[in-house]
Formats: C-alpha cells, structure tokens, sequence
C-alpha cells in the first residue's frame, strides 16, 4: 500500500545532541511537509517542501533544518535540541494546492 | 491569516448518542475545510473535506460536516457515536494554496459505554 513512513516512531535523545529524524513516501507526492505536535496542542507546520523548493515558517526556530534529496524522503535535523523540543512530530505529503494531506505515524522525540 | 478555533477541548458522549464538534474559522476568502482524526500516538487521518459546492459533506466512518458561511462554522457531525471514535478530533483551514493549512487545537472525544 501506498504510505507515508517515518522512523524511527521513538527517539530519544541527549539536550544538545544534533538528531536526524526521517520520512518517505511511496505516493510520489510533490509537497512534503514536517509538523511539530506537542502534548494537546495542534500540530504546528515547520516547514515543507514542493519539489526541491524549501519553504520555512517565519517562525520555525533556526534550529530545525529540513533535507529533501529526492521525491521519496525527506529529513528533519535538529540541530541542538532542547528540552523544549520534546515533541511529536509529524510528517505529511500532498499533491500541492488545497489536496489532502496524508500522515505518517509520527516521530515522538524525547529529549533528555 | 487563516485561523481556526474549536472552542471545545474535551466531549464525553455515550455510545449511539449523536455527536457534533464546533469549529469555527477566519479566512479572507472562500475558504478550504478539513476534519482530521488522531488516535493515541498515530498520526492524522484525513475524515472529509470541503472545497465548494453543496455545504453538506459526507466523510469516512459515517461522518459529515456542515459548511455555513454566514456563522464561519464547519461543525463535524456523527448521529450515532461508536466506542472505536474515542480520539482527538481537528479541524483546518487552508486557501487555495494548501500549503499554509492551519490547524485547530483540537478536541478530545470519550466515549462512554
């Protein structure tokens, strides 16, 4: 089947410690997008790509980097984390323009 | 900007009772709708949508939602709830440029046996 896929589902990882956090998709999609969720929050968009377009939220800390080598995978660097970076985060693909996105499972990182 | 408010944070309904979930958004222009459900510790699946044409929509899992214009409002309805529902409910706005989706901040449905 056709998916979104993200691993690992949990990571944990030292204050400080750059992490690289992965997904792919077997959709061929366009646009790739990484969302931050935190507990009871909404998921919050960091970044995405179209094609090889990045495109950063204004407010996206300098902190997160995104990589997209190819169609299929996309990375989310985080460079020094912080306590306050302990999240869920969310991979999601699309067709562009207002087409659905689809999910993967989630990344829940932990920062210790 | 877009923004979207679900003024409730957590719903308990009994199993077979009807459900509705509010959602409110603020948009510029003809506005682009979704409804999303979470489960514990999984990511976001897509219910339905809305993008023009007849202001009810039929979604997966029997359910629907309601565009009204005139009240900003894309309620998420279900007439008869199932225990498996239990999830974290949210809805988005996005313009023509889906790109720049916004979410709500959720709300929690128990269900109740």
């Amino acid at each position: 089947d056709a998916m979104v896929i993200q691993n690992p589902r949990y990571q944990v990882t030292q204050f400080g410690k750059p992490v690289t956090l992965s997904c792919s998709q077997t959709l061929n999609h366009n646009v790739m997008y990484w969302y931050q969720q935190k507990s009871s929050q909404a998921p919050k968009l960091l970044f995405h790509y179209y094609d090889k377009d990045f495109n950063n939220e204004a407010d996206t800390p300098d902190n997160f980097q995104s990589r997209r080598p190819n169609t299929s995978f996309c990375f989310l660097d985080i460079r020094s984390p912080g306590l306050g970076d302990a999240a869920m985060y969310l991979c999601a693909t699309s067709t562009g323009g207002f087409e659905t996105q689809y999910f993967g499972p989630g990344t829940r990182l932990l920062v210790l | 900007a877009q923004s979207v408010t679900q003024p409730d944070i957590h719903i308990t309904v009994s199993e077979g009772a009807s459900l509705e979930l509010r959602c409110n958004y603020s948009y510029g222009a003809t506005p682009y709708l979704f409804w999303y459900v979470q489960s514990p510790g999984q990511g976001l699946q897509l219910l339905l949508k809305y993008f023009s044409g007849d202001t009810l929509v039929q979604g997966i899992k029997g359910f629907e939602a309601e565009f009204k214009r005139s009240q900003s409002s894309f309620n998420l309805r279900k007439p008869s709830v199932h225990w498996s529902d239990a999830a974290e409910y949210f809805c988005a706005v996005g313009g023509f440029n889906n790109n720049d989706m916004r979410f709500g901040a959720g709300t929690r449905l128990t269900v109740k046996p």
